[in-house]
């Protein structure tokens, strides 16, 4: 068990719908990472966020947003799904925004869009 | 600009033989390189990082890996495998950017 939750574990939704993932990360870690992971595009690093600021921007769609709040938990916001949304989606948590920091990765959520 | 290659995209081991994971990166800067298992249906585990200090580096459950700059290569090794060492492998780059760049991942079985 890492420390890092993600909520919900899976997620089945309609395309053009809006959904909201949940990630708290392990206690004493600032930085917060988004990844999606599907089949044909591997793991794709979308945003990180270090103690409540936006620190880095990956592949992430205009679709797609994210926050971390002063609790330190962030919320990755995907909207206008469509069927190629459908992915793992990992949170990852580290205790600074260095790249020599190791990242703690949840155990994902689970999206299908219909 | 930074990349992570993986040679083999599966690799089948017996029990109790070498294992060998190959691993290349470009990188424009000294960077951090991360060897992570993701075994099915569960989140990356880390098995070890690289940082700048020693150039072997030992993880968890016996794996360790070699930096090489002059070959830009970062391969994982374990001396005996294991049944529950089938999984996929990621190798992993960081630069000075804070972004992290992930290899496509090569699957580990292993034959009893």
């Amino acid at each position: 068990d890492s420390g890092v939750t993600q909520t919900p574990k899976h997620l089945i939704t309609a395309t053009g719908q809006r959904v909201t993932l949940r990630c708290s990360p392990r206690s004493g870690d600032l930085s917060v990472y988004w990844y999606q992971q599907s089949l044909d595009q591997g793991l794709q690093f979308l945003i990180q966020y270090y103690n409540g600021e936006e620190r880095a921007k990956g592949n992430i769609l205009e679709r797609f947003s994210a926050q971390q709040f002063p609790d330190l938990h962030s919320e990755l916001n995907l909207s206008s799904l469509e069927l190629g949304d459908s992915a793992l989606y990992f949170c990852a948590s580290s205790v600074a925004h260095g790249s020599s920091y190791e990242q703690y990765f949840g155990p994902g959520t689970r999206l299908t869009v219909t | 600009a930074q990349s992570v290659t993986q040679l083999d995209s599966h690799v089948s081991v017996s029990e109790g033989t070498p294992v060998l994971l190959r691993c290349n990166y470009s990188s424009s800067y000294s960077p951090s390189l991360f060897w992570y298992v993701q075994h099915p249906n569960k989140g990356l585990q880390l098995l070890l990082k690289y940082t700048s200090a020693a150039t072997l580096v030992k993880g968890i459950n016996g794996f360790e890996a070699e930096f090489k700059k002059s070959e830009t290569s970062f391969h994982l090794t374990k001396p005996s495998a294991h049944m529950s060492d089938a999984a996929e492998y990621f190798c992993v780059v960081s630069d000075y950017g804070n972004q992290f760049y992930f290899g496509t991942g090569t699957s580990l079985t292993v034959i009893p």
